[in-house]
């Protein structure tokens, strides 16, 4: 399986700033997916990252509020924009397990707290 | 339109009892359904899949699920529960032909398991 590494763990930020999320895999993947887990919500994907293309947005994510990169198969990050106390969530990174699997293997995900 | 409903927010069964926790789903043709774990303060952790074939599916830690296409149902079973089983558990679908990462998760069922 596949080793996710995201930073920061945690972090409190203030209202209107904005933050940067990593999420490093141990190995090559084409696509990295990222989710929002609000405070007793469900996961939500917010946008797939395929390397050397933009991200693609769901419904109700758009791109000014969060910038994705994909430099290379192993790194991507999120960045949460003019962050208000509603952004306050886990985010998490997932990739697919293996390859035609279905499955998704997820980050222990970033607890974004904002006051 | 996806959705998945979990209708039990909680629920809370003795060690060594069998426990059920149930999910429903809506999706245009047929879905690939998935369960996962989430402990706390960690990611989520992938339990079992339904793709196709046989409907009575088998999982990590002795957990099983049941595809009824009928009932549009998957709950999530297993025969004798571990007071380590308490943990936040999330059903998901996705359907055929959409993008590898768009899982549509419920709500999540908080399982306590009492010695």
């Amino acid at each position: 399986s596949a080793v996710i590494s995201q930073k920061p763990s945690r972090d409190i930020c203030q209202r209107g700033t904005s933050l940067t999320i990593q999420c490093q895999v141990d190995s090559q993947v084409t696509m990295m997916f990222w989710y929002r887990q609000q405070p007793g919500q469900s996961l939500t994907l917010i946008a797939t990252a395929n390397q050397g293309s933009e991200a693609t947005y769901e419904s109700g994510f758009v791109i000014d509020k969060f910038p994705i990169s994909r430099p290379n198969l192993t790194f991507s990050t999120l960045t949460v924009s003019n962050m208000s106390p509603e952004d306050s969530s886990i985010y998490l990174c997932s990739v697919e397990r293996g390859t035609g699997t279905g499955e998704l293997f997820f980050g222990e995900g970033s607890r974004l707290t904002v006051l | 339109a996806q959705s998945v409903a979990q209708p039990e927010d909680q629920v809370n069964v003795a060690e060594g009892n069998p426990l059920t926790v149930k999910c429903t789903y809506s999706v245009s043709g047929n879905p690939y359904l998935f369960w996962y774990v989430q402990y706390p303060n960690r990611g989520l952790q992938f339990l079992l899949k339904y793709i196709t074939g046989d409907n009575l599916v088998k999982g990590s830690y002795g957990f099983e699920a049941e595809f009824n296409k009928s009932q549009t149902s998957f709950h999530l079973k297993k025969p004798s529960a571990l007071v380590s089983d308490s943990a936040l558990y999330f059903c998901a679908v996705r359907s055929r032909g959409s993008t590898l990462g768009r899982l549509y998760f419920g709500r999540g069922t908080q399982l306590t398991v009492w010695p």
